[in-house]
């Protein structure tokens, strides 16, 4: 399998559940991301892991809680979400941290939050 | 307040037409501009690139043009085709630092 792989594509949960997202890049890549893009807005930065180490948190609230434990994987643990949140999620990777390296995104998941 | 503003929500063109998507950036020190594409129900895709070395980088189909005075950038598409239509997002990063991407336009191509 080749790419990112994100699951799952479709989630419907309420606000006091707690889930996570799931993203797989075989690539070889050593950079990772989380966006979200919500209806008819710019996609938005939350999380990026660069080996593992989280670089940069672009003030996103505490009921996100990203995890990343190698360079392959990434997860997205969701809690106490709002209906707010209801979002397409998608996770990319890049060779590095240097954002001038493309960005190879996943199918995203789709979340809603009841 | 937007950094990255594609101004045109939608473009519908007619196939074997030109498509011109237009991008606007209020950030001087922006030095890399991408184009990513996005069909429904999948993630965008890498499409092309320009530094600001350049005014002009073309890849086939695809040409994107940059304006550093007029901070404009556009991707032109010729011919349009059906398998074009998608969404359209531009985006830009300052020395590295993270991409900032606009909202995004949708192209339709009609046969």
């Amino acid at each position: 399998e080749t790419g990112v792989t994100q699951t799952p594509r479709h989630l419907v949960m309420g606000m006091t559940n707690k889930k996570s997202l799931k993203c797989e890049q075989h690539l070889g890549h050593n950079a990772m991301y989380w966006y979200k893009q919500s209806a008819k807005k710019p996609l938005e930065l939350m999380f990026v892991y660069n080996f593992k180490e989280q670089t940069e948190n672009n003030s996103v609230p505490s009921r996100f809680s990203p995890e990343c434990p190698n360079s392959s994987h990434l997860f997205l643990h969701l809690h106490t979400l709002q209906p707010e949140d209801s979002a397409l999620y998608l996770c990319a990777s890049s060779q590095d941290r240097v954002y001038n390296s493309p960005l190879h995104f996943g199918n995203g998941t789709r979340l809603t939050v009841t | 307040d937007q950094q990255v503003k594609q101004n045109s929500p939608s473009l519908s063109v007619q196939e074997g037409r030109i498509s011109i998507l237009n991008c606007d950036y209020t950030n001087s020190m922006f030095d890399y501009f991408l184009w990513y594409k996005k069909y429904p129900a999948e993630g965008p895709t890498f499409l092309i690139s320009i530094s600001s070395i350049k005014d002009k980088n073309e890849d086939g189909r695809f040409t994107v043009f940059l304006n550093k005075s007029a901070k404009h950038l556009s991707l032109h598409i010729v011919p349009s085709q059906p398998g074009d239509s998608a969404v359209y997002f531009c985006a830009a990063s300052a020395y590295g630092n993270k991409l900032v991407f606009g909202a995004g336009t949708i192209l339709r191509v009609k046969s």
